[in-house]
């Protein structure tokens, strides 16, 4: 699977949006950008995932540049609980792993 | 209900011991896994079964040893437990192999003094 790279952390003013990037430079044809979160002291959480096209759900927007080589998640409307560690993870569909990198730890601020 | 619960939720033991972690899903879901989360925070696979048979091992000691009396639960146990074993152990879970939306449970973090 690819590698992928995000900032370490990064501050959001509560009620703003957060941009989180993510840079998979290597990422190839079939392989899909996922998006987890980790709360303090909680589990890994599901986000969003996404191969080539723009992806929206309740808790989030996913943004993938045409060439695929870097993507945005996007959180329209940040608030406190949504300070967390942030993972960009690359997938393929013929792996059977999560792989978890470091993340952006994002403080969400009042 | 919980989706992925893990017990116990916290384990203090003397270095030496034989502990287990216990994990059930109640999604129907094929595969499970166990995740380990070191001091550094960075979360790694250690196991996966999809059901009830070993598909990932990711050179983890053999003091490790999962079991998966059904596919419902995935149990770790852990012999003669050192220091460096302390960690929080995630359970998680997902529709079959290669599915990549797993749910996680909360956590066990293990403590060996």
């Amino acid at each position: 699977d690819a590698k992928t790279t995000q900032p370490t952390s990064m501050d959001c003013a509560e009620g703003r949006a957060a941009n989180l990037p993510c840079n998979h430079s290597t990422i190839s044809g079939n392989e899909y950008v996922y998006w987890y979160r980790q709360i303090h002291s909680q589990g890994p959480q599901y986000i969003i995932h996404g191969l080539k096209n723009n992806e929206t759900n309740e808790m989030a927007s996913l943004i993938i540049t045409e060439d695929r080589k870097s993507s945005t998640l996007i959180l329209p409307h940040a608030t406190l609980r949504d300070t967390a560690v942030y993972y960009c993870i690359v997938f393929g569909a013929a792996g059977n792993k999560l792989t978890f990198g470091g993340g952006t730890r994002v403080l969400v601020k009042p | 209900d919980t989706a992925v619960s893990q017990t116990p939720k916290y384990l203090v033991t003397q270095m030496g011991n034989d502990k287990s972690i216990k994990c059930e899903q109640n999604l129907g879901h094929d595969t499970m896994y166990w995740y380990k989360q070191d001091s550094k925070k960075f979360l790694k696979i250690m196991f996966s079964y999809n059901n009830k048979e070993l598909i990932i091992n990711e050179t983890v000691p053999n003091r490790f040893s999962p079991k998966s009396p059904d596919k419902a639960h995935l149990n770790l146990h852990i012999n003669s437990l050192e220091l460096g074993d302390s960690a929080v152990y995630f359970c998680a879970s997902s529709p079959r192999q290669g599915y990549t939306e797993a749910f996680f449970g909360q956590g066990t973090r293990l403590t060996v003094v």
